[in-house]
C-alpha cells in the first residue's frame, strides 16, 4: 500500500522558477526521503530528513518536515531542464526496521 | 561502476512463460529490496533481505512470485506461469544496515513485457 501522497501530481514551470512539492503521510516515523526518477538515470536519492529535524539542505534542494500534520515539502530553487523528472517521497514508519512506504510522485517539467 | 545492476534491462515474454531477473547489490550492502513499479505510481514493495535471509515478502505477491539471495550476495527474482499483469519495471534496490530505513540505491530496472 502507498502512505504517501504527493501534491501536485504534476507541475509545469519555467526554467530559473522555484517549484514546490508536498507529501503527506499517515504513521508516525522514522525519517522521511525524497527520491528524483527520470529515464536517464533511474531512481536516485535527493535527500534524508529524520523525525526530529525540520529542515534540511542540500545545494538547491529545501526540504521541510511537520510531523505534527504529517507532512513534508520539497523546495528546488532556480529551476534547470535537468530538473524536469518525477519526485518521490518514501516514509520509514517506526514500525519497520528496513521499510520505506513511496507515494505515486509528482511529475515535474521544467519549460526552457 | 560499483552501483547496483540489473539483468536484463528489457524481457518480453509469452504468457504463461517462466522469467528470472537478477539484481547485483552494492558489495557492502547487507539489505536488498524488490519493487514493481507501473506507469505513473511509485515503487510497490515485493520482497526484502537482509544478508541471505528473506524477511519480508508483500501479502499482495501471489506464489507466482519466488525470489533468493544465495551467500547474501546476488538476488534472483522469477515469475512463474507469466501473466498479462506481470508487466511492469522490476526495481531492485540496496542499503545499508541499520535503525530504520536508510538511503537506497536503485538499479535501472528490468522491464518486463508479458504478450
Amino acid at each position: 500500500s502507498q502512505q504517501g501522497e504527493e501534491d501536485p501530481q504534476a507541475l509545469s514551470i519555467q526554467e530559473g522558477e522555484n517549484a514546490t512539492m508536498n507529501c503527506s503521510y499517515k504513521t508516525s516515523i522514522n525519517n522521511l526521503q525524497w527520491y528524483r526518477q527520470n529515464s536517464g538515470r533511474g531512481l536516485v536519492h535527493l535527500i534524508l530528513i529524520r523525525s526530529n529535524e525540520r529542515e534540511k539542505h542540500s545545494g538547491r534542494l529545501r526540504v521541510t518536515l511537520d510531523t505534527s500534520k504529517k507532512s513534508s515539502s520539497l523546495l528546488i530553487t532556480a529551476s534547470r531542464a535537468a530538473d524536469t523528472a518525477s519526485y518521490f517521497c518514501a516514509t520509514a514508519p517506526v514500525d519497520s526496521n528496513y521499510q520505506l512506504i513511496w507515494g505515486a510522485g509528482t511529475k515535474l517539467i521544467i519549460k526552457p | 561502476d560499483t552501483g547496483v545492476s540489473q539483468n536484463p534491462r528489457h524481457k518480453i515474454t509469452k504468457r504463461g512463460q517462466n522469467v528470472t531477473f537478477r539484481c547485483d547489490p552494492i558489495s557492502e550492502h547487507n539489505r536488498l529490496y524488490w519493487y514493481r513499479q507501473t506507469l505513473g505510481q511509485g515503487p510497490e514493495f515485493l520482497t526484502y533481505f537482509q544478508n541471505e535471509a528473506q524477511l519480508e515478502k508483500s501479502r499482495l505477491l501471489s506464489d507466482r512470485f519466488s525470489a533468493e539471495r544465495p551467500k547474501g550476495s546476488f538476488s534472483t527474482l522469477e515469475i512463474q506461469r507469466t501473466e498479462q499483469g506481470d508487466s511492469a519495471m522490476y526495481l531492485c534496490a540496496s542499503s545499508l544496515g541499520g535503525r530504520g530505513a536508510n538511503e537506497q540505491f536503485f538499479g535501472p530496472g528490468t522491464r518486463l513485457t508479458v504478450l
